[in-house]
């Protein structure tokens, strides 16, 4: 049992370049999202998909775009990446309200 | 929607000495409260939780408390230890619901 998966760990990435970062849950979980953490500071929401099919935007979405490709994934893209978007990345799940979340391992990006 | 407050945002206290982390929610219909712990470099874990029916739920050093009336609730942490040293964030949520709401975080450090 993983838990929930995140891919890369690292990254670093060039002004205006895009990249993808990956989430796997495998606890059967209907909702996921993607958080993002600056130094010192606290979780922000970007994204999030209360179940397969939909996605909703959070507190910071601008700059991003996800995909809930099934039930067990939930993908977050950078389409030109910006220095302001350095950060670490956190995708989490949980299976409804009134349940434990749980966190991937994060994604440290560097944007230069 | 809900909005979690939490503080104080940083916290420095001696070894042996308890800690007190306090959290305001806004909706009443929130009825689940967890707390994370966040060590540097690794991914937020659960340390404790609370649903609404309950006022207070202990686990060997650490308790939370809540108060639905006055809509907060509060992390205890008594004979703190130099490992307690983290970034602890509440959180609400609800029956069904679709997102978990984190309060900003708090910086605890404990001095040797």
């Amino acid at each position: 049992n993983a838990g929930v998966t995140q891919t890369p760990k690292f990254q670093v990435l060039k002004t205006g370049q895009s990249m993808t970062l990956q989430c796997a849950q495998d606890m059967n979980h209907n909702s996921m999202y993607w958080y993002r953490q600056d130094p010192g500071m606290g979780l922000r929401l970007i994204y999030y998909s209360a179940s397969e099919g939909t996605t909703d935007k959070g507190e910071v979405p601008n700059g991003y775009n996800v995909s809930r490709l099934n039930k067990r994934e939930f993908s977050l893209r950078l389409e030109s990446a910006a220095p302001s978007q350095t950060s670490v990345y956190f995708c989490a799940s949980f299976h409804a309200g009134g349940t434990e979340a749980f966190f991937g391992q994060g994604t440290r990006l560097t944007v230069v | 929607g809900e909005n979690v407050e939490q503080h104080p945002s940083t916290l420095s206290i001696q070894e042996g000495d308890s800690a007190v982390i306090k959290c305001t929610y806004s909706d009443s219909a929130s009825n689940y409260f967890p707390w994370y712990k966040q060590e540097l470099g690794k991914r937020p874990q659960l340390i404790i939780d609370i649903r609404s029916n309950v006022g207070e739920k202990k686990d060997q050093r650490i308790a939370v408390t809540l108060n639905k009336t006055a809509k907060h609730f509060s992390l205890h942490i008594t004979e703190t230890q130099p490992e307690d040293s983290a970034v602890y964030f509440c959180a609400a949520s609800w029956e069904g619901a679709q997102k978990l709401v984190f309060g900003q975080g708090t910086r605890l450090t404990i001095n040797p």
